[in-house]
């Protein structure tokens, strides 16, 4: 059969508002989760982690929200800017130390 | 700039072929690890090497390989090539000590396109 293409949920924002990027993660043996930005043609990097000890973790214009109760972790950043827009993932460790990636985010911001 | 360097950044070739990508880790990180990034199945774990063993590994099929060497540089051979192993193959290191979780630091990726 035809072979369907990764629709990325996307979140598009205007310059200055506050972006919210969700990731439901799937594993209840989770310990540590991490954001990370793609952008065009350049490897992931990181933006900010957070262990299952804490729920909220704050970075320089981002927070990291985590609620292991529903498997649910957010992505704040404050104040957007359009060299913000890029593609987001969460990955999580899944209890084995290697990231597994979500399916990612695509944030565009609007000047 | 991640300090991981990844080369060469595109390769082209056909099916049937083998390649060889290369991945030079941040200095002093000894964990290298290898992702998989296509459009229909995002970023896949592919495998991991410490200090030159392999420690895990992901959904990497038979027909590939990688090894990581006393430089600790590392490199993944895909052989027998096919039209579906076209995709962004990205190279990541991390200092990686036993037992802990630590963020990755990811390479440019090479773009691999089999034509």
């Amino acid at each position: 059969g035809e072979s369907v293409g990764l629709h990325l949920p996307t979140l598009s924002v205007q310059e200055g508002d506050n972006s919210i990027i969700n990731c439901a993660y799937s594993n209840s043996a989770s310990d540590y989760f991490i954001w990370y930005k793609q952008e065009s043609g350049k490897g992931p990097q990181f933006i900010i982690d957070i262990r299952s000890n804490m729920d909220k973790r704050q970075g320089q214009r981002v927070t990291v929200l985590l609620n292991k109760t529903v498997k649910h972790l957010s992505l704040q950043i404050a104040a957007t800017q359009p060299g913000d827009s890029a593609v987001y993932f969460c990955a999580e460790n899944g209890g084995s130390y290697i990231p597994t990636f979500g399916r990612g985010t695509s944030l565009i911001v609007h000047p | 700039d991640s300090g991981v360097t990844q080369t060469p950044k595109h390769l082209i070739t056909a099916t049937g072929q083998r390649v060889t990508l290369r991945c030079s880790p941040r200095s002093g990180d000894l964990s290298v690890y290898w992702y998989q990034q296509s459009l229909d199945q995002g970023l896949q774990f592919l495998i991991q090497y410490y200090n030159g063993e392999e420690r895990a590994k992901g959904n990497i099929l038979e027909r590939f390989s990688a090894q990581q060497f006393p430089d600790l540089h590392s490199e993944l051979n895909l052989s027998s090539l096919e039209l579906g192993d076209s995709a962004l193959y990205f190279c990541a290191s991390s200092a990686r000590r036993t037992g802990s979780n630590e963020k990755l630091f990811f390479g440019s990726g090479t773009q691999l396109s089999v034509l």
